[in-house]
C-alpha cells in the first residue's frame, strides 16, 4: 500500500525558501506516476503547486511557477519542493500527492505539514 | 477566484438528499476531462471520494455519487448521515494557459 510522508521545517522567514520533502513508500517513484504538491492556506482551499513525472519532466501551477521548483531523488524514493522568495501569504498545510497521469485523481494524499512564514 | 466554481455552504437534515455542483469551463470540464471529488474532515487530509466523474474508490459508500454534464459536475449525497459533515472540493485538468489542475473552492457540507 501506497504511503507519502511530507516533512520539513514548520517555521521559515520571509524572503527565505522553503523546502519540503515527501518520502514514499509502498511504491518505487522511478516506476511511474506523477508526483504532486498542493497546499492550502488556513481557512480557505486547496491549490495546486505543480507536479513531476518519474522521469523528471516538471508542471507547475503558472502563478507559481517562477518560485517553484520541484525534484524527485529516486535512489531515497522522494521528491521535494522549493519555494523560494516566500512570503505570510506562503503560510499553508502542503499536501504530496499521486495521480497517475495529469488526467486522473490524486488518489493518495500525505497527511499534511503545516508551514508557517513569519520572521 | 477558482477556475472551478462551487457553492461554499450546503446543509440537509440526516437522511435527505443534497448535491453539490462544481461549474468550470470549456477549458477544462467542457473540454471532456475528468471530474474528480474530494472529501475534506476536519483537520485531516482530503481523501478521494469520487473519480473520472462517477467512480468510487474501494470503501466509499454508494450514497456518494457523481454526475457529469456540459462544463459542469454534481456530487450527490444521499442519507445523509452525521458524518458526511466536511468539505468538499471538485478537481479537474485545464488546458488554457492557467492552471493544469484546477480544483474548486469548496463547499462547506453542514448536517442540520
Amino acid at each position: 500500500q501506497v504511503q507519502l510522508q511530507e516533512s520539513g521545517p514548520g517555521l521559515v522567514k520571509p524572503s527565505e525558501t522553503l523546502s519540503l520533502t515527501c518520502t514514499v513508500s509502498g511504491y518505487s517513484i522511478s516506476s511511474g506516476y506523477y508526483w504532486g504538491w498542493i497546499r492550502q492556506p488556513p481557512g480557505k482551499g486547496l491549490e495546486w503547486i505543480g507536479s513531476i513525472y518519474h522521469s523528471g519532466s516538471t508542471y507547475y501551477n503558472p502563478s507559481l511557477k517562477s518560485r517553484v521548483t520541484i525534484s524527485v531523488d529516486t535512489s531515497k524514493n522522494q521528491f521535494s519542493l522549493k519555494l523560494s522568495s516566500v512570503t505570510a501569504a506562503d503560510t499553508a498545510v502542503y499536501y504530496c500527492s499521486e495521480t497517475v497521469t495529469l488526467f486522473d485523481a490524486f488518489d493518495i494524499w500525505g497527511q499534511g505539514t503545516m508551514v508557517t512564514v513569519s520572521s | 477566484q477558482s477556475v472551478l466554481t462551487q457553492p461554499p455552504s450546503v446543509s440537509g437534515a440526516p437522511g435527505q438528499r443534497v448535491t453539490i455542483s462544481c461549474t468550470g469551463s470549456s477549458s477544462n470540464i467542457g473540454a471532456g476531462y475528468d471530474v474528480h471529488w474530494y472529501q475534506q474532515l476536519p483537520g485531516t487530509a482530503p481523501k478521494l471520494l469520487i473519480y473520472g466523474n462517477s467512480n468510487r474508490p474501494s470503501g466509499v459508500p454508494d450514497r456518494f455519487s457523481g454526475s457529469k454534464s456540459g462544463t459542469s459536475a454534481s456530487l450527490a449525497i444521499t442519507g445523509l448521515q452525521a458524518e458526511d459533515e466536511a468539505d468538499y472540493y471538485c478537481q479537474s485538468y485545464d488546458s488554457s494557459l492557467s492552471d493544469l489542475e484546477v480544483f474548486g473552492g469548496g463547499t462547506k457540507l453542514t448536517v442540520l
